[in-house]
């Protein structure tokens, strides 16, 4: 099993949509995470992070943990073209001492 | 305000040929990352300096070779290139080892014929 699971995509949604992104990991010491948006033929950018559980909300974006299922989300309200990327999400167990994991990234389509 | 540079931005190589690829930070951080990026695989990190003059293996190390010249650069080679290292390589750099603030490059993208 690997450590932090995200379905692939792609998944296509029509402008205004809101959008449900997942990722499962299976490492309980996870305690940092965050959500890095990649748009094509670019490098990863980091969109949001959260420490532990609970949500954290930053405009159109919300990002929500539950540590307790070991299951994060990332919803974006009044989806945009714009917002069309791949998504991935990473976590850490000590932020400053070890390195993050990716997830494979989530493909978003938004027409 | 350039961030984080790599060089080239695409290569072909020869089966067998070896290249660095270039990698610069100008956010003055202690720590710096090679990843590659294949479908289906996400990013896999081969490759990290924690800090000036320490480097470390990553997930996939095999068949990469790193350097970290000084604060500001870290460099990657491959000494006997082949067609499974075809792949969309990122540098990143952060202000300290697995800070969830990760700044990355464009990519390489390589290609071993």
């Amino acid at each position: 099993q690997k450590e932090v699971e995200q379905d692939p995509g792609p998944l296509s949604v029509p402008e205004g949509a809101i959008v449900s992104l997942n990722c499962t990991y299976s490492n309980s010491a996870f305690q940092y995470f965050m959500w890095y948006r990649q748009y094509s033929r670019k490098g990863p950018e980091l969109l949001m992070y959260t420490y532990s559980s609970g949500n954290k909300e930053d405009g159109r974006f919300t990002a929500q943990v539950d540590k307790s299922s070991k299951y994060i989300s990332l919803f974006i309200r009044d989806s945009q073209p714009s917002d069309s990327a791949t998504y991935l999400c990473a976590m850490n167990a000590n932020s400053g001492y070890s390195t993050l994991t990716f997830g494979k990234g989530t493909m978003l389509l938004v027409s | 305000n350039a961030g984080v540079t790599q060089t080239p931005k695409f290569q072909v190589l020869k089966t067998g040929q070896s290249m660095t690829l270039q990698c610069a930070q100008d956010m003055n951080h202690n720590s710096m990352y090679w990843y590659r990026q294949d479908p289906g695989m996400g990013l896999r990190l081969i490759y990290y300096s924690a800090s000036e003059g320490t480097t470390d293996k990553g997930e996939v190390p095999n068949g990469y070779n790193v350097s970290r010249l000084n604060k500001r650069e870290f460099s990657l080679r491959l000494e006997s290139a082949a067609p499974s290292q075809t792949s969309v390589y990122f540098c990143a750099s952060s202000v300290t080892k697995g800070n969830t603030e990760a700044f990355f490059g464009q990519g390489t993208r390589l290609t071993v014929v």
